[in-house]
């Protein structure tokens, strides 16, 4: 069973609409990570959380935006998304520099 | 240049069998190493970490080569359940970890 949930886990929505994805972590970690992950590519880093300060922008789209209210929550708001930003979004969380737990995850579909 | 690069495989081997994986990576700085590994539709969850001395979890072998930037993963006597993707993680500075594409290992009967 894992300590980081995120919903939902499936979304689909149109290039005009505004939705969240929503993740929360139950270990008590300090940092939280959203990755995007496209068929056949490489885990893509995208934002990076530590004590609730962004440490990380990795030169994405602010069609995507995160927001972090405190240690155990993290949200990435999607707006005027396109079909290629069609993915399965991670959400991870680590104490400190440690391992990496990942939530299920949230396929989105971008029509 | 991808920062890391692995094999997409898949590899597809009968139970029994002895697979290797390796990984290469590009920042010399890069300052520790992982092996995930990702079932279908599933997750990434940490297999091990990778010691530049070496280290073994049962019939798992990683090692490292920081002169040549590789990093290998030895499956021994493979089980249909280690079918999976296994993803080479680099962790390059504070919070950032880099993951290769995967490598994708079959076992069959």
């Amino acid at each position: 069973e894992t300590g980081v949930t995120q919903t939902p886990r499936h979304l689909v929505m149109g290039m005009t609409n505004k939705k969240s994805l929503k993740c929360e972590q139950h270990l008590g970690h300090n940092a939280m990570y959203w990755y995007k992950q496209s068929a056949k590519k490489p885990l893509e880093l995208m934002f990076v959380y530590s004590l609730e300060e962004r440490v990380e922008n990795n030169s994405v789209p602010s069609r995507f935006s995160p927001e972090c209210p405190n240690s155990s929550h993290l949200f990435l708001h999607l707006h005027t998304l396109q079909p290629e930003d069609s993915a399965l979004y991670l959400c991870a969380s680590s104490q400190e520099t440690g391992e990496l737990f990942f939530g299920e995850g949230s396929r989105l579909t971008v029509l | 240049r991808k920062e890391v690069e692995q094999d997409p495989g898949p590899f597809n081997v009968p139970e029994g069998a002895t697979v290797a994986f390796n990984c290469t990576y590009s920042n010399s700085a890069s300052q520790s190493f992982f092996w995930y590994r990702q079932d279908c539709r599933k997750e990434p969850k940490l297999l091990m970490s990778v010691y530049s001395s070496g280290n073994e979890d049962g019939r798992f072998t990683a090692q490292l080569n920081r002169a040549s930037q590789y990093i290998s993963l030895l499956i021994r006597d493979s089980k249909l359940s280690d079918s999976a993707t296994y993803l080479c993680v680099v962790h390059r500075g504070y919070n950032k970890l880099i993951f290769g594409a995967g490598t994708r290992l079959a076992v069959h009967p």
